[in-house]
């Protein structure tokens, strides 16, 4: 009821294109969703989150889509750029960001 | 300004010894947590603290133990290193009630 499951595992995008990453949650307690992005030997940062009062959130190309019913959201990079090139983290958590639980990661290749 | 950092940031250790790994944040953040990164698992919570003498046990607790003396410090001790806790630690900082948590560069963690 922890897990939170994400797909797909690589992605591969051409420059310009259209990025989407998907992720399932079980547990309906979850009221808080960000996405994290890693850049290779860093620490993941905070990219977008969204709570479940809302369907969609959007911060410049990044968009989150979230569907309550289906226990399901997603992260959606419109006009893809080489430099989004990196790996990204669905998570979820009760209250905040007090104990996040990830799901498996995705990365993400941005062909020039 | 304000930042979080781990160290070491590499350490090749042998089975069977303790070793501790740092982490020291300086936004005098209450919440602080300890995750491990393996490929295929995204971020495992191992132990995390919400305030001074406070720890608790994440999904990945055992071999692992943290103490929380001060606000600024989170030290992750493994009691006896094994070659399954070969892995990149990352240790992160949260405000209470804030969403965003914070994540340092992480330690690789290679035992031999």
């Amino acid at each position: 009821q922890q897990q939170v499951k994400q797909s797909p595992q690589s992605l591969i995008v051409q420059k310009g294109g259209i990025s989407i990453i998907n992720c399932a949650y079980e547990n309906t307690a979850f009221d808080y969703f960000p996405w994290y992005q890693q850049f290779p030997g860093k620490g993941p940062a905070l990219l977008i989150a969204i709570r479940p009062d809302v369907s969609e959130k959007k911060e410049g190309r990044f968009t989150i889509s979230f569907n309550k019913s289906a226990k399901q959201f997603s992260l959606h990079i419109m006009d893809s750029q080489p430099g989004d090139s990196a790996t990204y983290f669905c998570a979820a958590s009760i209250g905040g960001a007090q104990k996040l639980v990830f799901g498996q990661g995705t990365r993400l290749t941005i062909n020039p | 300004d304000a930042e979080i950092t781990q160290s070491p940031r590499h350490k090749i250790t042998e089975t069977g010894r303790q070793v501790t790994l740092a982490c020291h944040q300086t936004w005098n953040h209450n919440n602080m947590f300890w995750y491990r990164q393996d490929l295929g698992h995204g971020l495992r919570l191992i132990h995390y603290s919400y305030g001074v003498q406070d720890t608790n046990k994440g999904e990945v607790s055992d071999g692992y133990s943290v103490s929380r003396s001060n606000t600024e410090d989170l030290p992750l001790t493994l009691e006896s290193a094994a070659s399954s806790q070969t892995s990149v630690y990352f240790c992160a900082s949260s405000e209470q009630g804030i969403a965003e948590a914070f994540f340092g560069q992480g330690t690789r963690l290679t035992v031999v």
